[in-house]
């Protein structure tokens, strides 16, 4: 099993939709957890960070932390075409990645379709 | 704020030859620094821990003489890499953790390397 499993998609919705995307882990240990947004071969962009389990929101985005079911969620409201990239969840044991960098899942492909 | 740099953005050689990257961070202080490969439809894979000061902590599989990695200041690191072949054409991005604060990591745009 590997440490993040992330689907990979494409996962195509139309604009204005709310998108869920998810990541489950299988490492106890992981207490950080972040979400980025890469768009076509540019480097990923810091979207959300979270420390343990909960929610956190920012304008159109809300991630969830559920450490019980080692389970992470991103959720956009609103969705817009410019929000078509990659997603990314990563995590690690400590602040910023700590000595281990940081564990990242495979990245959702999300089209936001006009 | 949070700006990492990548120089250069895109770079061809021919097999045989050495190319050097370059990451800064450039309105922060990053002690470290990290080096991911992206292959296409690809997770980011962590090659190298690089920190100031001293030498590069690599992960298991990737060759240390083939990837060299200098952290010289507070702001820069290079990640050189050898003798280059084909096989190593890939996108190379690095990340820079803020020494202050949550210590976040902030990624480079990339660079892509295409060896001929």
């Amino acid at each position: 099993q590997k440490e993040v499993e992330q689907d990979p998609g494409p996962l195509s919705v139309p604009e204005g939709a709310i998108v869920s995307l998810n990541c489950t882990y299988s490492n106890s240990a992981f207490q950080y957890f972040m979400w980025y947004r890469q768009y076509s071969r540019k480097g990923p962009e810091l979207l959300m960070y979270t420390y343990s389990s909960g929610n956190k929101e920012d304008g159109r985005f809300t991630a969830q932390v559920d450490k019980s079911s080692k389970y992470i969620s991103l959720f956009i409201r609103d969705s817009q075409p410019s929000d078509s990239a990659t997603y990314l969840c990563a995590m690690s044991r400590y602040s910023g990645g700590g000595a281990d960098g940081l564990t990242f899942g495979k990245g959702t492909h999300l089209i936001i379709q006009p | 704020g949070a700006v990492v740099s990548q120089h250069p953005s895109r770079v061809i050689c021919k097999s045989g030859t050495s190319v050097k990257i370059e990451c800064r961070s450039l309105d922060f202080q990053a002690t470290t620094m990290f080096w991911y490969r992206q292959f296409p439809k690809k997770s980011l894979m962590l090659m190298a821990t690089s920190n100031e000061g001293s030498k590069a902590t690599y992960e298991q599989g990737v060759e240390k003489d083939k990837f060299l990695i200098n952290h010289a200041s507070l702001t820069l690191s290079t990640l050189t890499v050898t003798s280059a072949h084909p096989e190593d054409s890939s996108f190379y991005i690095c990340s820079a953790r803020d020494r202050q604060g949550l210590g976040t990591q902030y990624f480079g745009p990339g660079t892509r390397l295409l060896v001929l």
